[in-house]
């Protein structure tokens, strides 16, 4: 079946530091990948996104790196802020437009 | 840029009785709805794709009697949750898609919880 995976369920960090967030995808036909911001009792927040043409893209202060090789997926975050902290989840799509999540990662950020 | 708008933010109900959530796209038209459940610390699963002007596509094992979609208008799909039950208690979350292979854009859930 598809699945869409994370390999660290929780991620503390220190502010200021970089954080990196992993997560592995099964369905060799996605072709879109999407990085979503959860914070509590709120719906899902678009962060970033990468379709399957490209290796890297860049936004404000996160960058969304794919292999496809291995099927992996990570978000940085680069000078991590308190604000930041949240559940981060991947999820990944193809023609149906579907979207199908990871299991989520806890990012907990330290003063 | 784009919003979706669900509403109520959140709704307790007695057993037995159905409650209807609203998603709304407030400056877009959106064809494809997609309704989604999670549980607390854990993942959005989808329930339903919602078709305006025809009938939603459920996930295997979503119950298409107990969860009815309606998907009447470009701007508009429902959610009713029929004979709600203390296991229905979930947070629904929809999302819209702006045409076609574009981003898909979330509101900002809904808490049920059955008493």
């Amino acid at each position: 079946g598809e699945s869409v995976g994370l390999h660290l369920p929780t991620l503390s960090v220190q502010e200021g530091d970089n954080s990196i967030i992993n997560c592995a995808y099964s369905n060799s036909a996605s072709d879109y990948f999407i990085w979503y911001k959860q914070e509590s009792g709120k719906g899902p927040q678009f962060i970033i996104d990468i379709r399957s043409n490209m290796d890297k893209r860049q936004g404000q202060r996160v960058t969304v790196l794919l292999n496809k090789t291995v099927k992996h997926l990570s978000l940085q975050i680069a000078a991590t802020q308190p604000g930041d902290s949240a559940v981060y989840f991947c999820a990944s799509g193809g023609a149906t437009n579907k979207l199908i999540f990871g299991t989520g990662t806890l990012l907990a950020v330290q003063p | 840029g784009a919003v979706v708008s669900q509403h109520p933010s959140w709704v307790i109900c007695k057993s037995g009785t159905s409650v209807k959530i609203e998603c709304r796209s407030l400056d877009f038209q959106a064809t494809t709805m997609f309704w989604y459940r999670q549980f607390p610390k854990q993942s959005l699963m989808l329930m339903a794709t919602s078709n305006e002007g025809s009938k939603a596509t459920y996930e295997q094992g979503v119950e298409k009697d107990k969860f009815l979609i309606n998907h009447a208008s470009l701007t508009l799909s429902t959610l009713t949750v029929t004979s709600a039950h203390p296991e229905d208690s979930s947070f629904y979350i929809c999302s819209a898609l702006r045409g076609r292979n574009e981003k898909l854009f979330f509101g900002s859930g809904t808490q049920l919880s059955v008493l």
